[in-house]
């Protein structure tokens, strides 16, 4: 089993619609990243969280320590929102290193 | 844009050859990370340099090895290549370690294509 977890694995969406992505995680942690990586393969870090929730434009990042889990949600979401949305986590045990997800590949349609 | 440069942005090579990619990080950023993301594994951190000292090791096998130079840009060098060593090869730099409240910057990757 993955230490990271992702779901769905694909989105489609039409232009508008409220749109959540999940993350769960296995391990001890000191830090969740939410990435973008858009179809030429450039990766935009979005949110660094450790705890609670925070908010930039269209986009709120989630996490619940206790329960191992973070959301992702875009609010009225946009053709160009259209990209793979990776969730990684940080460890706590051994290097920091990050441990990333398989990552959800959301098509939003205009 | 995020103030990360790697180079070069694509690389064709043949099985068996030795390469180098290259990296600047941010300015005033001391830590460079190195991630290889093939269609098979997904993105996989391979190594961390911080101020120009090894820091954390992940998934990196004996024919890749990296260093950071003291101007803080960072070499990662494959050799005897393989077929399965195809992939996008990301660099990333922080301000600090990599702690929790360390947020890391991605540069525009480097394709390596092994024929």
């Amino acid at each position: 089993k993955n230490e990271v977890e992702q779901s769905p694995q694909n989105l489609t969406a039409q232009e508008g619609e409220f749109i959540t992505i999940n993350c769960s995680y296995s391990v001890g942690i000191s830090a969740l990243h939410w990435l973008q990586q858009h179809p030429g393969g450039g990766i935009v870090s979005l949110f660094m969280l450790s705890s609670g929730k925070k908010k930039h434009g269209r986009l709120i990042a989630t996490i619940n320590i206790q329960e191992k889990h973070s959301s992702l949600h875009i609010t009225a979401s946009h053709p160009r929102d259209s990209a793979v949305y990776i969730c990684a986590v940080q460890l706590i045990q051994g290097a920091q290193k990050l441990v990333f997800g398989q990552g959800t590949r959301l098509t939003i349609n205009p | 844009d995020s103030g990360v440069t790697q180079t070069p942005k694509h690389l064709i090579t043949a099985t068996g050859q030795r390469v180098t990619l290259r990296c600047s990080p941010r300015s005033g950023d001391l830590s460079v990370y190195w991630y290889q993301q093939s269609l098979d594994q997904g993105l996989q951190f391979l190594i961390q340099y911080y101020n120009g000292e090894e820091r954390a090791k992940g998934n990196i096998l004996e024919r890749f090895s990296a260093q950071q130079f003291p101007d803080l840009h960072s070499e990662l060098n494959l050799s005897s290549l393989e077929l399965g060593d195809s992939a996008l090869y990301f660099c990333a730099s922080s301000v600090g370690v990599g702690g929790g409240t360390d947020t890391q910057y991605f540069g525009p990757g480097t394709r390596l294509t092994v024929l």
